[in-house]
């Protein structure tokens, strides 16, 4: 069975920092793309960035741009979002997922909160 | 940035009934590259329609898509009660990847 496991979010002040992560299992890890795309509450959804099966960045969502940063460990089956300078806008649940021309399997979300 | 305009923003139908929901890209997309997703309230999406016409795994077929270039159409034949949520539209051929902004199925 596939899942897709979030954690490490949160409630963080703005300016501060927080590292999310994704706990895979179910899949062959290092055959797949990962991404992370995060809903605001009750707003669509958002792609925040993904990473290529080795590791090669595909890319960042303007609006994170120069803040986060996405990464993947093969090894253990995860994949991370290191969140710096937060901002009120993040304020979102983060969904992990998997795919490349499309996201076949997506996590249940962790919840970021950013405020003071 | 490809942006993807959902038409209508809210659409409103009985079951049975046919619905037609509309992407729109800014820019040619890749027919490859054009998913659809159903989001229910609580729930994570799900994967409906991959390369832009293509069912993925146990979908039933009354959903189709169809589309090229810069206009993609998801189609549901004959609505169940099952159907009415949030259905969004995607492209992942060029970064920064997008979604549209949604389309929301309800219960006429």
């Amino acid at each position: 069975e596939v899942q897709l496991v979030e954690s490490g979010g949160g409630l963080v002040q703005p300016g501060r920092s927080l590292r999310l992560s994704c706990a895979a299992s179910g899949f062959t890890f290092d055959d797949y793309a990962m991404h992370w795309v995060r809903q605001a509450p009750g707003k669509g959804l958002e792609w925040v960035s993904g990473i290529g099966r080795s590791g090669s960045v595909l890319g960042y969502a303007d609006s994170v741009k120069g803040r986060f940063t996405i990464s993947r460990d093969n090894a253990k089956n995860s994949v991370y979002l290191q969140m710096n300078s937060l901002r009120a806008e993040d304020t979102a649940l983060y969904h992990c997922t998997k795919g490349f021309a499309s996201f076949d399997f997506w996590g249940r979300g962790t919840l970021v909160t950013v405020s003071s | 940035e490809i942006v993807l305009t959902q038409s209508p923003g809210t659409l409103s139908l009985s079951p049975g009934e046919r619905a037609t929901l509309s992407c729109r890209a800014s820019q040619s997309v890749s027919s490859s590259y054009l998913a659809w997703y159903q989001q229910k309230p609580g729930q994570a999406p799900r994967l409906l329609i991959y390369g832009s016409s293509s069912r993925a795994t146990g979908i039933p077929d009354r959903f189709s898509g169809s589309g090229s270039g810069t206009d993609f159409t998801l189609t549901v034949s004959r609505l169940e009660p099952e159907d009415f949520a949030v259905y969004y539209c995607q492209q992942c051929g060029t970064s920064p990847y997008t979604f549209g902004q949604g389309t929301k199925l309800e219960i006429k």
